[in-house]
């Protein structure tokens, strides 16, 4: 595998159900990011884990709940989510975040999870 | 708080022309990085190019090249030769600090 991976690419699921989308980059790098993709709105930023460290959650509902076990694995675990949750869910990772004026990096997609929920 | 403004929502383009996407942008930080990036409908997000804010020059990718104006705070994307397969939704992006900002999108069609 090369890249960055997302599992599963569509999932469909009942608002009392619990699941998890994972993620996974090929590209060593330190930093992994959740983002929400729904129709006619930018991508919006979820939440960013630089070396395993979550450094920012946007306001995000704790009905998402992300994991970061690794540099190399991200999880987004979902629990009574409601129908305006679907949407496409991207990961991307990076080099890891600068620090004040260290390198800014540009980020890696992977392909996206289509959620439903019904 | 920066933002990132495409007001073209959707474009078409003939085979074997040219097309320029606009993007504006604001932010008050004086170190930072854009981006163009394509999502085909694949929905893959594929990096087209970057361009370093302290870097004068233009930044080129094969038939993909930039107009970064900084003063202007505005960043378009042409693209050369258009090919079919560059049909898709191109995403302007602004990175500074630990955050990626993404403008709404533009459709771009490529008419055979």
């Amino acid at each position: 595998e090369t890249g960055v991976t997302q599992t599963p690419r569509h999932l469909v699921m009942g608002m009392t159900n619990k699941k998890s989308l994972k993620c996974e980059q090929h590209l060593g790098h330190n930093a992994m990011y959740w983002y929400k993709q729904s129709a006619k709105k930018p991508l919006e930023l979820m939440f960013v884990y630089n070396f395993k460290e979550q450094t920012e959650n946007n306001s995000v509902p704790s009905r998402f709940s992300p994991e970061c076990p690794n540099s190399s694995h991200l999880f987004l675990h979902l629990h009574t989510l409601q129908p305006e949750d679907s949407a496409l869910y991207l990961c991307a990772s990076s080099q890891r975040l600068g620090l004040a004026g260290g390198r800014l990096r540009e980020q890696y997609f992977g392909p996206g999870t289509r959620l439903t929920v019904t | 708080a920066q933002t990132v403004t495409q007001s073209q929502p959707e474009m078409s383009v003939q085979e074997a022309e040219t097309v320029t996407l606009s993007c504006t942008y604001d932010t008050s930080e004086s170190n930072y990085y854009l981006f163009w990036y394509k999502q085909p409908p694949s929905r893959q997000m594929i990096l087209v190019i970057r361009q370093e804010a302290y870097k004068q020059q233009n930044a080129t990718e094969n038939r993909f090249s930039v107009n970064f104006q900084k003063a202007a705070k505005s960043f378009s994307l042409k693209i050369s030769d258009s090919q079919l397969g560059d049909t898709a939704m191109y995403f302007c992006a602004l990175l500074q600090a630990r955050q990626l900002t993404f403008g709404s999108g533009t459709q771009l069609t490529v008419l055979p």
